[in-house]
């Protein structure tokens, strides 16, 4: 069965850089059927999505963040890492790791993980 | 950017019910329509990917429809885990972009 688990600190300072992990068990993270991907959703609102990457390291971001965004991949680990840098108030928000099937849609999501920006 | 539009903001209805969720994108996105649904605490669920194919154990209860800009989520006959917040996504263009959300509340 596969699963997904968000890792990472809950509390970044403003205008520092905010780094999750996550780390995928039950399926490799080099499948060539799947993209990992990262999705936010601030308190009380909609999902918002920030970006994937492919097994080969292709990356793809949403241009609304892509000047802070860096998605990596750590095969030997079997994780896949988001970092975003300059962080406001603004992305106060439960971070979701998910795995998106080539020609379809999320179908395994983490539990996500709470991140608040705050002095 | 694709915006997807969902209506009504909050459904209320009864369980045994039926439930139709509507989302409206800004142009086409072809058959690259999905629906998840996400109860409180928990990770989106998928339950309907390229407009009408069911994911993997979905009841047969959630069907999809439609086409081009217009997209329906039905709920035959609403049981009382269903009552959720609905999230409409495309992957037609990019970015991916999901709509604001459907509240089925129990009523």
């Amino acid at each position: 069965q596969l699963q997904l688990q968000e890792s990472g600190p809950g509390l970044v300072k403003p205008s520092e850089t905010l780094s999750l992990t996550c780390t995928v068990s039950g399926d490799s993270i080099s499948n060539s059927n799947y993209y990992w991907g990262w999705i936010r959703q601030p308190p009380g609102k909609g999902l918002e999505y920030i970006g994937s990457i492919f097994y080969a390291g292709s990356t793809y971001y949403n241009p609304s963040l892509e000047s802070r965004v860096t998605i990596s991949l750590d095969a030997s680990e079997n994780q896949f890492s988001l970092r975003l840098t300059s962080v406001t108030a603004a992305d106060t928000a439960v971070y979701y790791c998910a795995r998106r099937l080539l020609g379809s849609d999320f179908d395994y999501w983490g539990q996500g993980t709470l991140v608040i920006v705050s002095s | 950017e694709i915006v997807l539009t969902q209506s009504p903001p909050t459904l209320s209805l009864s369980p045994g019910e039926r439930a139709t969720l509507s989302c409206r994108a800004s142009q086409s996105v072809s058959s690259y329509l999905a629906w998840y649904q996400q109860k409180p605490g928990q990770a989106p669920r998928l339950l309907i990917y390229d407009v009408s194919d069911r994911a993997t154990g979905i009841p047969a209860r959630f069907s999809g429809s439609g086409s081009g800009t217009d997209f329906t989520l039905t709920i035959s006959s609403l049981e009382p885990e269903d009552f959720a917040v609905y999230y409409c996504q495309q992957r037609s263009n990019w970015p991916i972009t999901f709509g604001q959300g459907t509240r089925l509340e129990i009523k």
